[in-house]
């Protein structure tokens, strides 16, 4: 499985964009790339999945290289609410594949968005 | 749909005594998942299933751990006997095969094992 890196700990300002990056430098041609958020006390939350060039939702921005050795995860305008964990995953999407459903998750970054 | 339901949310019990821990996915899904949280561990994986059919269970930690999907509504794990290692958040998610890695938890059972 590939092994995602990003950053321990970021913080921010109520209304500043966030990139938040993550490096994946063994990812399979059959992974895609999913971004979860976890405020205390619940269940991660899926953000959006993509493979790449770039997908927007409601929500966030997910940019992803040619090369998709990296990916950032982007939210507009954060606020209070958005402080929480960001955890970058790889993984094969197509159920029965031999990955899927084996979602790693790293330690992922805590955002702290400050008033 | 009312998500992915977990009880009990809270459970405090002895070392040495069995833990029952219930999870109902969401209806019509057809994958469930058991994760395990702790500050040192993180988030892991134990076991999954499809259409009630254990998949993988390599992230089962030991045999003192067990989990049954007896139907698509309703799954347990169970850890017989429990330990105070085994203190952590226990999430159950399912999800709808397909082409996505979208997985919805439910709110977790925080077991603390004395």
């Amino acid at each position: 499985l590939a092994k995602t890196t990003q950053p321990i700990s970021m913080d921010s300002y109520e209304g500043q964009e966030v990139n938040i990056t993550c490096s994946h430098n063994n990812i399979a041609t059959n992974d895609y790339i999913t971004w979860y958020q976890q405020f205390p006390s619940q269940g991660p939350r899926f953000i959006i999945q993509g493979y790449k060039t770039k997908v927007t939702n409601e929500v966030a921005s997910l940019f992803i290289p040619a090369d998709r050795k990296s990916s950032t995860l982007s939210l507009p305008r954060v606020s209070l609410s958005d402080t929480a964990v960001y955890y970058c995953l790889v993984g094969d999407i197509n159920a029965g594949g031999t990955s899927y459903g084996k979602l790693t998750f790293g330690q992922g970054t805590i955002l702290t968005v400050h008033p | 749909d009312a998500g992915v339901i977990q009880s009990p949310r809270h459970e405090v019990t002895e070392m040495g005594q069995e833990v029952t821990l219930r999870c109902k996915p969401i209806s019509g899904h057809d994958y469930l998942f058991w994760y395990r949280q702790t500050m040192m561990r993180g988030l892991e994986l134990l076991i999954y299933f499809n259409n009630n059919v254990p998949i993988d269970d390599s992230g089962m930690p030991e045999d003192r751990f067990s989990a049954k999907m007896p139907n698509a509504s309703f799954s347990t794990l169970k850890i017989q006997p429990s330990e105070p290692r085994d203190s952590a958040v226990y999430f159950c998610a399912s999800s709808f095969g397909g082409r996505s890695n979208e997985q919805f938890f439910g709110p977790g059972t925080r077991l603390t094992v004395l």
